[in-house]
Protein backbone atom coordinates (compact mmCIF):
# COMPACT_ATOMS: atom_id res chain seq x y z
CA UNK A 1 0.00 0.00 0.00
CA UNK A 2 1.23 3.54 -0.75
CA UNK A 3 2.47 5.45 2.15
CA UNK A 4 3.87 8.93 2.84
CA UNK A 5 7.49 8.53 4.37
CA UNK A 6 9.39 10.95 6.52
CA UNK A 7 12.88 11.32 6.73
CA UNK A 8 14.87 11.49 9.44
CA UNK A 9 12.70 10.22 12.39
CA UNK A 10 14.04 12.34 14.57
CA UNK A 11 16.27 14.86 14.77
CA UNK A 12 18.56 17.21 17.20
CA UNK A 13 19.46 20.49 16.44
CA UNK A 14 21.53 23.40 18.06
CA UNK A 15 19.02 26.67 18.25
CA UNK A 16 19.75 29.25 15.46
CA UNK A 17 21.05 26.06 13.15
CA UNK A 18 18.90 25.28 9.73
CA UNK A 19 16.99 22.21 9.20
CA UNK A 20 15.51 20.30 6.38
CA UNK A 21 12.84 17.52 6.95
CA UNK A 22 11.97 15.23 4.19
CA UNK A 23 9.18 13.55 2.19
CA UNK A 24 8.36 11.60 0.01
CA UNK A 25 4.38 12.10 -0.51
CA UNK A 26 1.96 9.38 -2.58
CA UNK A 27 3.28 9.45 -6.19
CA UNK A 28 -0.44 10.26 -7.90
CA UNK A 29 -1.34 12.72 -4.94
CA UNK A 30 -1.65 16.50 -5.89
CA UNK A 31 -1.55 18.65 -2.33
CA UNK A 32 0.70 18.39 -0.27
CA UNK A 33 1.36 19.53 3.80
CA UNK A 34 2.82 20.03 6.80
CA UNK A 35 1.61 19.99 10.18
CA UNK A 36 3.32 19.83 13.55
CA UNK A 37 2.16 18.53 17.10
CA UNK A 38 3.80 20.51 20.08
CA UNK A 39 4.18 17.87 22.92
CA UNK A 40 0.90 17.58 24.92
CA UNK A 41 -1.03 20.73 22.06
CA UNK A 42 -3.20 20.00 19.12
CA UNK A 43 -1.67 19.06 15.93
CA UNK A 44 -1.49 22.98 13.88
CA UNK A 45 -1.45 23.16 10.53
CA UNK A 46 1.12 25.40 8.87
CA UNK A 47 1.27 24.81 5.11
CA UNK A 48 -0.43 23.79 1.90
CA UNK A 49 1.51 23.16 -1.16
CA UNK A 50 -0.56 22.61 -4.73
CA UNK A 51 0.71 23.02 -7.98
CA UNK A 52 4.34 23.92 -6.92
CA UNK A 53 3.54 26.95 -4.97
CA UNK A 54 2.03 27.66 -1.53
CA UNK A 55 -1.56 27.26 -1.85
CA UNK A 56 -2.43 28.13 2.53
CA UNK A 57 -0.16 29.06 5.51
CA UNK A 58 -1.08 29.46 8.94
CA UNK A 59 0.54 32.56 10.97
CA UNK A 60 2.85 29.70 12.27
CA UNK A 61 4.32 29.75 8.99
CA UNK A 62 6.52 32.86 8.96
CA UNK A 63 9.89 34.03 6.76
CA UNK A 64 11.91 31.33 8.92
CA UNK A 65 10.10 28.55 7.21
CA UNK A 66 10.21 27.38 3.67
CA UNK A 67 8.97 24.70 1.57
CA UNK A 68 10.07 23.36 -1.62
CA UNK A 69 9.13 20.44 -3.86
CA UNK A 70 12.37 20.17 -5.58
CA UNK A 71 12.68 17.07 -7.91
CA UNK A 72 8.64 16.34 -8.32
CA UNK A 73 8.70 13.45 -5.45
CA UNK A 74 10.34 14.98 -2.85
CA UNK A 75 8.92 17.53 -0.44
CA UNK A 76 10.38 19.34 1.82
CA UNK A 77 10.18 21.39 5.09
CA UNK A 78 12.87 24.16 6.16
CA UNK A 79 13.52 25.83 8.73
CA UNK A 80 16.13 28.56 8.97
CA UNK A 81 17.22 29.58 12.26
CA UNK A 82 15.60 27.32 14.72
CA UNK A 83 14.08 28.27 17.92
CA UNK A 84 13.32 26.31 21.12
CA UNK A 85 9.85 26.69 20.34
CA UNK A 86 9.86 25.23 17.64
CA UNK A 87 10.63 21.48 18.79
CA UNK A 88 7.54 19.85 17.93
CA UNK A 89 6.43 16.75 16.01
CA UNK A 90 6.38 17.72 12.05
CA UNK A 91 4.26 15.49 10.05
CA UNK A 92 4.03 15.57 6.08
CA UNK A 93 0.12 14.49 4.66
CA UNK A 94 -0.54 14.52 0.92
CA UNK A 95 -4.08 13.92 -0.71
CA UNK A 96 -5.67 13.72 -4.17
CA UNK A 97 -7.82 16.65 -3.70
CA UNK A 98 -9.80 19.14 -1.25
CA UNK A 99 -12.05 17.08 1.31
CA UNK A 100 -10.36 13.71 0.64
CA UNK A 101 -8.41 11.57 3.38
CA UNK A 102 -5.20 13.16 4.12
CA UNK A 103 -2.37 10.52 4.19
CA UNK A 104 -0.11 11.41 7.10
CA UNK A 105 3.91 10.31 7.47
CA UNK A 106 5.25 8.93 10.47
CA UNK A 107 6.34 12.39 11.58
CA UNK A 108 9.72 13.51 12.56
CA UNK A 109 10.68 14.88 15.72
CA UNK A 110 12.73 17.50 15.65
CA UNK A 111 14.06 18.71 19.18
CA UNK A 112 16.09 22.11 19.57
CA UNK A 113 18.48 22.39 22.09
CA UNK B 1 -10.89 31.57 16.08
CA UNK B 2 -11.85 28.06 15.22
CA UNK B 3 -12.12 25.26 18.15
CA UNK B 4 -12.28 21.65 17.80
CA UNK B 5 -13.09 20.16 21.42
CA UNK B 6 -12.36 16.46 21.80
CA UNK B 7 -13.82 14.73 24.97
CA UNK B 8 -12.62 12.89 27.01
CA UNK B 9 -9.53 13.31 27.23
CA UNK B 10 -8.62 9.89 27.96
CA UNK B 11 -10.66 6.67 27.77
CA UNK B 12 -9.67 2.81 29.75
CA UNK B 13 -12.40 0.41 28.71
CA UNK B 14 -11.80 -3.23 29.16
CA UNK B 15 -12.11 -5.65 26.08
CA UNK B 16 -15.17 -5.91 24.68
CA UNK B 17 -17.26 -2.97 25.95
CA UNK B 18 -18.44 -0.69 23.21
CA UNK B 19 -17.59 2.88 23.69
CA UNK B 20 -17.88 6.46 22.26
CA UNK B 21 -16.36 9.79 22.42
CA UNK B 22 -17.53 13.13 21.27
CA UNK B 23 -15.89 15.74 18.82
CA UNK B 24 -17.23 19.10 18.91
CA UNK B 25 -17.06 21.78 16.36
CA UNK B 26 -17.91 25.20 14.98
CA UNK B 27 -21.51 24.60 13.35
CA UNK B 28 -21.29 28.12 10.92
CA UNK B 29 -19.23 27.91 7.77
CA UNK B 30 -18.97 24.07 7.74
CA UNK B 31 -17.50 22.13 4.94
CA UNK B 32 -16.34 18.74 6.25
CA UNK B 33 -15.10 17.01 9.48
CA UNK B 34 -12.02 13.94 9.59
CA UNK B 35 -11.86 11.17 12.43
CA UNK B 36 -7.99 9.66 12.49
CA UNK B 37 -6.90 7.08 14.11
CA UNK B 38 -3.29 7.94 15.59
CA UNK B 39 -1.07 4.61 17.41
CA UNK B 40 2.07 5.16 18.91
CA UNK B 41 5.06 5.44 16.74
CA UNK B 42 2.85 5.08 13.37
CA UNK B 43 0.92 7.65 11.11
CA UNK B 44 -2.42 9.31 11.67
CA UNK B 45 -4.66 7.26 9.31
CA UNK B 46 -8.02 8.59 8.23
CA UNK B 47 -11.08 6.59 9.10
CA UNK B 48 -14.22 8.64 7.88
CA UNK B 49 -15.07 12.18 5.73
CA UNK B 50 -17.77 13.03 6.45
CA UNK B 51 -19.87 16.52 4.84
CA UNK B 52 -23.58 15.63 5.21
CA UNK B 53 -25.91 16.51 8.08
CA UNK B 54 -26.93 13.46 9.30
CA UNK B 55 -24.39 10.95 7.76
CA UNK B 56 -23.07 8.12 9.51
CA UNK B 57 -20.31 5.85 7.87
CA UNK B 58 -19.11 2.54 9.15
CA UNK B 59 -15.86 0.86 8.68
CA UNK B 60 -15.95 -2.46 10.59
CA UNK B 61 -16.58 -1.96 14.38
CA UNK B 62 -16.15 1.40 14.39
CA UNK B 63 -18.86 4.20 13.29
CA UNK B 64 -19.35 8.04 13.35
CA UNK B 65 -22.37 10.40 12.99
CA UNK B 66 -22.68 13.80 12.44
CA UNK B 67 -24.87 16.87 13.48
CA UNK B 68 -23.60 19.69 11.49
CA UNK B 69 -26.06 22.30 12.80
CA UNK B 70 -25.60 21.83 16.59
CA UNK B 71 -21.71 21.29 15.81
CA UNK B 72 -21.06 17.56 16.98
CA UNK B 73 -19.96 14.03 15.93
CA UNK B 74 -19.47 10.90 17.77
CA UNK B 75 -17.47 7.81 17.35
CA UNK B 76 -18.24 4.42 18.22
CA UNK B 77 -16.48 1.34 18.32
CA UNK B 78 -18.26 -2.17 19.43
CA UNK B 79 -17.22 -4.24 20.73
CA UNK B 80 -13.34 -2.90 21.53
CA UNK B 81 -10.31 -4.80 21.39
CA UNK B 82 -6.73 -4.41 22.19
CA UNK B 83 -5.84 -3.14 18.80
CA UNK B 84 -8.44 -0.72 19.14
CA UNK B 85 -5.77 1.05 21.52
CA UNK B 86 -5.20 4.69 19.56
CA UNK B 87 -5.62 8.58 19.75
CA UNK B 88 -8.90 9.02 17.87
CA UNK B 89 -8.26 12.79 16.08
CA UNK B 90 -11.58 14.90 14.46
CA UNK B 91 -10.59 17.59 12.70
CA UNK B 92 -13.01 20.05 10.86
CA UNK B 93 -12.18 21.72 7.41
CA UNK B 94 -13.63 25.24 6.80
CA UNK B 95 -16.18 26.17 4.17
CA UNK B 96 -14.46 28.48 1.75
CA UNK B 97 -11.99 26.84 -0.02
CA UNK B 98 -9.49 26.31 2.88
CA UNK B 99 -7.34 23.56 2.77
CA UNK B 100 -6.99 23.85 6.76
CA UNK B 101 -7.98 20.35 8.57
CA UNK B 102 -8.04 22.09 11.97
CA UNK B 103 -7.72 19.21 14.80
CA UNK B 104 -8.67 18.45 18.25
CA UNK B 105 -6.30 17.62 20.67
CA UNK B 106 -7.59 13.85 20.37
CA UNK B 107 -9.03 11.27 22.94
CA UNK B 108 -7.00 8.59 23.95
CA UNK B 109 -8.55 5.49 23.99
CA UNK B 110 -6.96 2.02 25.93
CA UNK B 111 -8.62 -1.12 26.00
CA UNK B 112 -7.55 -3.91 28.39
CA UNK B 113 -8.01 -6.88 27.04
Amino acid sequence: EPEVTQTPSHQVTQMGQEVILRCVPISNHLYFYWYRQILGQKVEFLVSFYNNEISEKSEIFDDQFSVERPDGSNFTLKIRSTKLEDSAMYFCASNVGLNTEAFFGQGTRLTVV
Amino acid sequence: ILNVEQSPQSLHVQEGDSTNFTCSFPSSNFYALHWYRWETAKSPEALFVMTLNGDEKKKGRISATLNTKEGYSYLYIKGSQPEDSATYLCAFLLQGGSEKLVFGKGTKLTVNP
